[in-house]
């Protein structure tokens, strides 16, 4: 069975300081690894992906993440934030062994302060 | 980048009535479709995968004789909630697989805006 697991519900951090968001993830073979953005009432914005290859992968308005398979997580990474990054994030893992259907960690809110 | 709209973007019904929510892929053809509820302050539960030109598969706890899914092309598939309920009311959110071969991004998953349901 797959699973992700993120275990920070809510974050608070102030504009320009970084951000980490935590990700662990279950699955039984190659995973497929996704973070999406979602504002409220909104659709999800796919940040960044990693299927395979460089496990730093590089996404849309400057996050990063990084696949450590030894730790099974996906860490998702921006080093000065800005006040429009806050919204929901939600981690998903798919892959080719269950048809690219995704499960979702619960997902972390992440408020701005000035 | 890939687009998928849905359509409507919000929709209120009358209790017992059924309603009809499409999903499209704007710039790639998507054998493979997905449909997932989300109740506010919670994340994404999956419903069914709609394969093109096939009947879809519904997760298990799903009502498929509730939830009718059609994908009649490689662009899209319809949701249609029958019947529906107040407990029906919830933001449902449609998803399309960029497959390997097509565009740059391969195998990727993009999603559409959601669509709003308020039964009433």
């Amino acid at each position: 069975a797959q699973s992700v697991t993120q275990p920070d519900i809510h974050i608070t951090v102030s504009e320009g300081a970084s951000l980490e968001l935590r990700c662990n993830y279950s699955y039984g073979a190659t995973p497929y690894l996704f973070w999406y953005v979602q504002s409220p009432g909104q659709g999800l914005q796919l940040l960044l992906k990693y299927f395979s290859g460089d496990t730093l992968v590089q996404g849309i308005k400057g996050f990063e993440a990084e696949f450590k398979r030894s730790q099974s997580s996906f860490n998702l990474r921006k080093p000065s934030v800005h006040w429009s990054d806050a919204a929901e994030y939600f981690c998903a893992v798919g892959g080719f062994s269950n048809d690219y259907k995704l499960s979702f960690g619960a997902g972390t809110t992440v408020t701005v302060r000035a | 980048g890939a687009v998928v709209s849905q359509h409507p973007s919000w929709v209120i019904c009358k209790s017992g009535t059924s309603v009809k929510i499409e999903c499209r892929s704007l710039d790639f053809q998507a054998t493979t479709m997905f449909w997932y509820r989300q109740f506010p302050k919670q994340s994404l539960m999956l419903m069914a995968t709609s394969n093109e030109g096939s009947k879809a598969t519904y997760e298990q706890g799903v009502e498929k004789d509730k939830f009718l899914i059609n994908h009649a092309s490689l662009t899209l598939s319809t949701l249609t909630v029958t019947s529906a309920h107040p407990e029906d009311s919830s933001f449902y959110i449609c998803s399309a697989r960029e497959t390997l071969g097509q565009a740059v991004s391969g195998n990727t998953i993009y999603f559409g805006e959601g669509s709003w349901l308020t039964v009433v």
